[in-house]
């Protein structure tokens, strides 16, 4: 019973690289959430998805991007890494607006 | 702009001295308030949903309450294995499912 899994669990870049992180879910849900995890700042919304083929900007979208092409999975995107953008990266998933969200285990993004 | 304060930041507690800790909201409209645990290194994991004020969830040890300002997670004779970080989120009635975290409370249940 995988739920969301994200890859890779770790990384490491330099400035500037690009790199795409993966979310799955196996639940059928039909949103879809990218969040980062700050010391002392709690998680904060970068992306969503309200279904197959939609994105929207959260709370911090900028340098990112992401596609959700097929339901079960939603790729965020850096396209030119800066050190600020080193943090944990976590990808939830929920059935409706109201229910629960499930979330993966964590990508730990170090940007040098 | 939605808000969410959680206090304390920190909690450590001796196994079995209950505690309380607080999540306080500022919304337009309040869809639902949802708290979840998180272990090092994993992701947050669901605990319960709270939809209107004077709702109350059980779960072991755990019990959530709502008024219109706060909501409280009571841990009842806490044991070691309860130690975690406690993260309160608020979803605002226009909100197409996003979640407004606050910064979580770090529990520590020692034996």
């Amino acid at each position: 019973n995988a739920g969301v899994t994200q890859t890779p669990k770790f990384r490491v870049l330099k400035t500037g690289q690009s790199m795409t992180l993966l979310c799955a879910q196996d639940m059928n849900h039909e949103y879809m959430y990218w969040y980062r995890q700050d010391p002392g700042m709690g998680l904060r919304l970068i992306h969503y998805s309200v279904g197959e083929g939609t994105t929207a900007k959260g709370e911090v979208p900028d340098g990112y991007n992401v596609s959700r092409l097929k339901k079960q999975n939603f790729l965020l995107g850096l396209e030119s890494a800066a050190p600020s953008q080193t943090s944990v990266y976590f990808c939830a998933s929920g059935p409706y607006s109201n229910q629960p969200q499930h979330f993966g285990d964590g990508t730990r993004l170090s940007i040098l | 702009e939605d808000q969410v304060t959680q206090s304390p930041e920190a909690l450590r507690l001796q196994e079995g001295e209950s505690s309380s800790l607080n999540c306080s909201y500022t919304v337009s409209g309040l869809r639902g308030l949802f708290w979840y645990r998180q272990d090092p290194g994993k992701g947050p994991e669901f605990l319960f949903t709270l939809y209107s004020a004077g709702e109350e969830k059980e779960k072991e040890r755990l019990k959530a309450t709502l008024t219109k300002k706060e909501s409280f997670l009571h841990i009842t004779a806490p044991k070691p294995e309860d130690s975690a970080t406690y993260l309160c989120a608020v979803q605002d009635t226009d909100s197409w499912g996003k979640l407004q975290f606050g910064a979580g409370t770090q529990v520590v249940v020692t034996p």
